[in-house]
């Protein structure tokens, strides 16, 4: 069965620092791998993808996310946080090989803080 | 904005009332899904729909009834709900294609509240 993990709750980070919201997932064959971001009062937007190809994905609003098959993790990345970044992620997978739905994490807060 | 609308924003019912959700996409995708989000919950996705066909339905109690009349308009049919039916109802639309998987466009949600 495939599954998706988001550890964190909430991360804080100051603004300008770096940021990470990890993610790791399972499956049985290959991964499609996605991050969303959903603001106060609104659905849920695409970030970014994995697919296939290059482990270093890039996405909108300066994020990127790096796909480590052997850890099974799919950490997204900003090397300078906004305080406009704060808002809930939400990491999610589907397993390439097999026709199952696509999972989501449960989410996890970001606070940056000025 | 996605190009995905969802009517109402906001939406309170009594236990034994009747009312439906109504999901718009200006995308021209072929698959729509409902999604519950709750509090402090994973997002539980509902229904799928692929070509106007229903293609999933995970375990959803008979008082949520989806009605997908063409590939851009998604319904959900509401009667004899319980309080712990009260959440976020999100609907979201994707170009399914056979050999990929693209990301999803979700509306705004209805927020509903079952008193």
């Amino acid at each position: 069965a495939q599954s998706v993990a988001q550890p964190e709750d909430q991360v804080n980070v100051a603004e300008g620092n770096p940021l990470t919201v990890k993610c790791t997932y399972s499956v049985s064959g290959n991964p499609y791998l996605f991050w969303y971001v959903q603001y106060p009062n609104r659905g849920l937007q695409f970030l970014l993808k994995y697919i296939t190809g290059d482990n270093l994905v890039k996405g909108s609003y300066g994020f990127e996310a790096e796909f480590n098959k052997s850890q099974t993790s799919f950490h997204l990345k900003k090397p300078s946080a906004l305080v406009s970044d704060s808002a809930l992620y939400f990491c999610a997978v589907r397993d390439k090989d097999r026709d199952d739905k696509i999972i989501f994490g449960k989410g996890t807060r970001l606070h940056i803080l000025p | 904005e996605t190009g995905v609308t969802q009517t109402p924003r906001h939406l309170v019912m009594g236990m034994t009332n009747k009312k439906s959700l109504k999901c718009e996409q200006h995308l021209g995708h072929n698959a729509m899904y409902w999604y519950k989000q709750s509090a402090k919950k994973p997002l539980e996705l509902m229904f799928v729909y692929s070509l106007e066909e229903r293609v999933e339905n995970n375990s959803v109690p008979s008082r949520f009834s989806p009605e997908c009349p063409n590939s851009s308009h998604l319904f959900l049919h509401l009667h004899t709900l319980q309080p712990e039916d009260s959440a976020l109802y999100l609907c979201a639309s994707s170009q399914e294609e056979v050999e990929d998987y693209n990301e999803q466009f979700f509306g705004p949600g209805t927020r509903l509240t079952v008193l």
